[in-house]
């Protein structure tokens, strides 16, 4: 069955960049779209952006100057990047399938935003 | 953007009691060409990805017990547990994919009373 993991550094120092990869297996990333979201505890998760199956990426608006999304079908991953971090955005940061709703997410991974 | 808001907060409810979640959209989701309200719910336990458990307000995913239910149109939707089961007690949002950004509800957290 289709898994994914996000994989990437726990602590990020302000003003920095946040990179992290999502590695997808028993699917191929180019027959799909994939999402990342990111939830700060005790708040709603927030839609980061997507990644269409022709690898175009589509962002939120609120995030745009800021994210990267890409994708390697080589090793059939995902990343994304966020640069000039704060402690907002401290979060669990997920890959998922599909581009509306996600019926299928990493585990997450917790990224702290700290000196 | 499209805002999302949920009422209550949070609830408890007794084990065997209907628990009801409302959730409101700023504006409608209901698209007119295919009559289909682009409204989803999800449950969210600690140390877990949030789980699908609607789509099209009110498709249930395979395997979501029969006892959950998602009901509304436009811009009011409702969650409805009708037999609170232990293993129910999470956080629940709603989500709307009508237009981007995509946006999910603040949730509301349902305990055991």
């Amino acid at each position: 069955q289709v898994q994914l993991q996000e994989s990437g550094p726990r602590l990020v120092m302000p003003s920095e960049t946040l990179s992290l990869t999502c590695t997808v297996s028993g699917a191929s990333i180019s027959s799909s779209y994939w999402s990342w979201i990111r939830q700060s505890p005790g708040k709603a998760p927030e839609w980061i952006g997507y990644i269409s199956d022709s690898g175009s990426p589509y962002y939120s608006a609120s995030l745009k100057s800021r994210v990267t999304i890409s994708a390697d079908t080589s090793k059939n991953q995902l990343s994304l990047t966020l640069t000039s971090v704060t402690t907002a955005d401290t979060a669990f940061y997920y890959c998922a399938k599909d581009r509306w709703t996600f019926e299928l997410w990493g585990p997450g991974t917790l990224v702290t935003v700290s000196s | 953007d499209i805002v999302m808001t949920q009422s209550p907060e949070s609830l408890a409810v007794s084990l065997g009691e209907r628990a009801t979640i409302n959730c409101k959209s700023s504006q409608t989701v209901l698209s007119i060409s295919n009559y289909k309200n682009y409204m989803g719910w999800y449950q969210k336990k600690p140390g877990q990805p949030p789980k699908l458990l609607f789509y099209w307000a009110s498709t249930r995913i395979s395997g979501v017990p029969d006892r959950f239910s998602g009901s509304g149109s436009g811009t009011n939707f409702t969650l409805t547990i009708s037999s609170l089961q232990a293993e129910d007690v999470a956080v629940y949002y709603c989500q709307q994919f009508y237009g981007y950004p995509l946006s999910f509800g603040p949730g509301t957290r349902v305990e055991i009373k």
